[in-house]
């Protein structure tokens, strides 16, 4: 069974349009993440949230917001869709305070035409 | 700032052959370093990790890495590789406890082709 779910898999949005990404993690973890892939770049840290509070922000945009409304729930909230926005965006989850590794959900490919 | 630096971006091998990722990273600290990978159209898995202590650690499927704080290195080894390496491979550096969001620092990924 998936640990992490990822929600929907593939995404497709018009510029201007507003899409929200779900994650769920079933690992009994205390902390969630956001990261962004795009083309020719290195996967990039969004969000942290720890017992559902913010810990970092690195994304430099409002457009881009976490919400969580349960301990193992970390969605993304993203309005004025861009087609620089286009990546895959995956999920993360780790046991803060008992290690640094995080594992990973499997991504939500979005497409902004 | 932290960074990470993968100089190889595609690497070929034939299968059976050893395979060697070189990893450097920047960082004044002690850091927390990882090996992940990422399969065609799948999401990361760890492969291994590095802490502490002996600086040669074991990860799954026979990859093995080693640290070494001198070179600010961690290169990742496997003695024979097999079709199904064929995959992306990430070198992670983690600042633990020094960052308050532990946030990983991701190079830039290497793509591994095994040969038949």
């Amino acid at each position: 069974d998936p640990k992490i779910i990822q929600k929907p898999k593939y995404l497709v949005a018009v510029t201007g349009s507003e899409k929200i990404l779900i994650c769920e993690q079933y690992l009994g973890h205390n902390a969630m993440y956001w990261y962004r892939q795009s083309a020719k770049k290195p996967l990039e840290f969004m969000f942290s949230y720890s017992y559902q509070k913010l810990m970092d922000n690195q994304t430099a945009s409002s457009r881009f917001q976490p919400q969580s409304s349960k301990k193992n729930h970390l969605d993304l909230q993203i309005t004025a869709l861009k087609p620089d926005d286009s990546a895959t965006y995956f999920c993360a989850s780790s046991q803060v305070g008992s290690s640094y590794e995080q594992y990973f959900g499997p991504g939500t490919r979005l497409t902004v035409l | 700032a932290q960074s990470v630096t993968q100089p190889d971006a595609r690497v070929t091998v034939s299968e059976g052959a050893s395979l060697q990722l070189r990893c450097k990273y920047s960082y004044s600290g002690t850091p927390y370093l990882f090996w992940y990978v990422q399969y065609p159209r799948q999401g990361l898995q760890l492969l291994l990790k590095y802490y502490s202590g002996d600086p040669v650690v074991q990860g799954v499927n026979g990859f093995e890495a080693e640290f070494s704080k001198s070179n600010s290195s961690f290169h990742l080894r496997k003695a024979s590789v097999h079709w199904s390496d064929s995959a992306v491979y990430f070198c992670v550096l983690s600042l633990g406890a020094n960052s308050a969001g532990n946030k990983l620092t991701f190079g830039i990924g290497t793509r591994v082709l095994v040969r038949p």
